[in-house]
């Protein structure tokens, strides 16, 4: 299995504030995935973070709101841009490995005041 | 309709009890399946992936059936331990694509 290291592990912050979440990966990985799980449901993805290219976003979810970079094959960030109440949430970094399995980061959760 | 469907539960069974948990999928051409385990305020680890052939793994044995979407989690001889929510993952897309149940709470109790 892969290694993810995310942080930050948790955060407090002011609305209309901007948080940046790191994942980094003990190894070259094919496809990395940002989620994001609300109190109480399932995850969501919010997109794919394309090496060298603009991520993939879903449904529902912007470029301008979650801004992602992924320089390399081991090294993604997602920020969380002028964050409100409803932003609080647990964000997830996740790696596929031998395009099959999927491997989360210990998660970053955020609450905004 | 949504892509993958589970009994948010909870299950609460006594220590040593069998627990199953069924999932449904409505791509029929979805390409593999996994069971996670999520304790509370911690992120999803892989249980176990889902074979046509079904896979046995020590108390979990996981099935799929292909004819009517949907696969099976079986927990044999609970321990405390195994309380966690329980997710079903559905892959579709050669990989790109990974859809998640809402999942399934588990309470196992003394």
């Amino acid at each position: 299995s892969a290694v993810i290291s995310q942080k930050p592990s948790r955060d407090i912050c002011q609305r209309g504030t901007s948080l940046t979440i790191q994942c980094q990966v003990d190894s070259q990985v094919t496809m990395m995935f940002w989620y994001r799980q609300q109190p109480g449901q399932s995850l969501t993805l919010i997109a794919t973070a394309n090496q060298g290219s603009e991520a993939t976003y879903e449904s529902g979810f912007v470029i301008d709101k979650f801004p992602i970079s992924r320089p390399n094959l081991t090294f993604s960030t997602l920020t969380v841009s002028n964050m409100s109440p409803e932003d609080s949430s647990i964000y997830l970094c996740s790696v596929g490995r031998n395009g099959e399995k999927l491997f989360f980061g210990s998660g970053t959760q955020l609450s905004v005041l | 309709r949504k892509e993958v469907e589970q009994d948010p539960g909870p299950f609460n069974v006594p220590e040593g009890a069998t627990v199953a948990f069924n999932c449904t999928y409505s791509n029929s051409a979805s390409q593999s399946f996994f069971w996670y385990r999520q304790d509370c305020r911690k992120e999803p680890k892989l249980l176990m992936s889902v074979y046509s052939s079904g896979n046995e793994d020590g108390r979990f044995t996981a099935q799929l059936n292909r004819a009517s979407q949907y696969i099976s989690l079986l927990i044999r001889d609970s321990k405390l331990s195994d309380s966690a929510t329980y997710l079903c993952v559905v892959n579709e897309d050669n990989f790109n694509k990974f859809y998640f149940g809402s999942g399934t709470k588990l309470n196992v109790k003394p």
